[in-house]
């Protein structure tokens, strides 16, 4: 079965400085995406990051990236620049079935603090 | 109105109460999920339907029942619910099932008494 771990429950920054929250995964697939959602106090799952596993460039979007080791398994999320509204929980995500199927299977969660 | 939207924000039913919640996604997309979101557990898959045809039902208790009449709207009757079964319930689009990313709504927080 394919799962998604984030081993870290709670993590803390301060603001303007950098971030790594850390998400492994297991799969026999392999062409499929990766996902980040960032879910804040307003419970609204906003999506952060999309990767493809086929391209070997690490996405980007402004202050996110990702660093994507796909024989390892693994998918972290860097943000720069921390901000105050950057403060959320972050959910790794998988499309079990890689991309023939829409089941996303979700990490634990890592609750993000971001000190002023 | 952009996006997914879901209503009720907030619910509160008795166990022998029947409700239902309402999701609606403005993007065009042509597949929509259910979500569950309970304290303290990863958000668990429901259903999916695609082209307004069910293509998961992932071992979800009869007591909820969902309607897609289009693919625009999707629905989730509740009735005889258990208090356990109180949880923010988040509805998802997404263009096609192959693997594309999912729109989420606000959710519904539910209250079963």
């Amino acid at each position: 079965a394919q799962t998604v771990t984030q081993s870290q429950p709670e993590m803390s920054v301060q603001e303007a400085e950098t971030v790594t929250l850390s998400c492994t995964y297991d799969t026999s697939e392999s062409d499929y995406y990766l996902f980040w959602y960032k879910q804040p106090p307003s419970r609204q799952m906003i999506l952060v990051i999309r990767q493809e596993a086929y391209k070997q460039q690490n996405a980007t979007e402004n202050r996110f990236s990702v660093n994507f080791q796909k024989a390892a398994k693994s998918f972290s999320l860097k943000i720069s620049d921390s901000q105050l509204g950057d403060a959320a929980m972050y959910f790794c995500a998988y499309p079990a079935g890689g991309t023939s199927y829409g089941k996303l299977t979700f990490g634990q969660g890592t609750i993000l603090t971001v000190h002023p | 109105e952009t996006g997914v939207t879901q209503t009720p924000r907030h619910l509160v039913m008795g166990m022998t109460n029947k409700k239902s919640l309402k999701c609606e996604q403005h993007l065009g997309h042509n597949a929509m999920y259910w979500y569950k979101q309970s304290a303290k557990k990863p958000l668990e898959l429901m259903f999916v339907y695609n082209f307004k045809e069910q293509t998961e039902n992932n071992s979800v208790p009869s007591r909820f029942s969902p309607e897609c009449p289009n693919s625009s709207h999707l629905f989730l009757h509740l009735h005889t619910l258990q208090p356990e079964d109180s949880a923010l319930y988040l509805c998802a689009s997404s263009p096609r099932i192959a693997g594309y990313e999912q729109y989420f709504g606000p959710g519904t927080r539910l209250t079963v008494t």
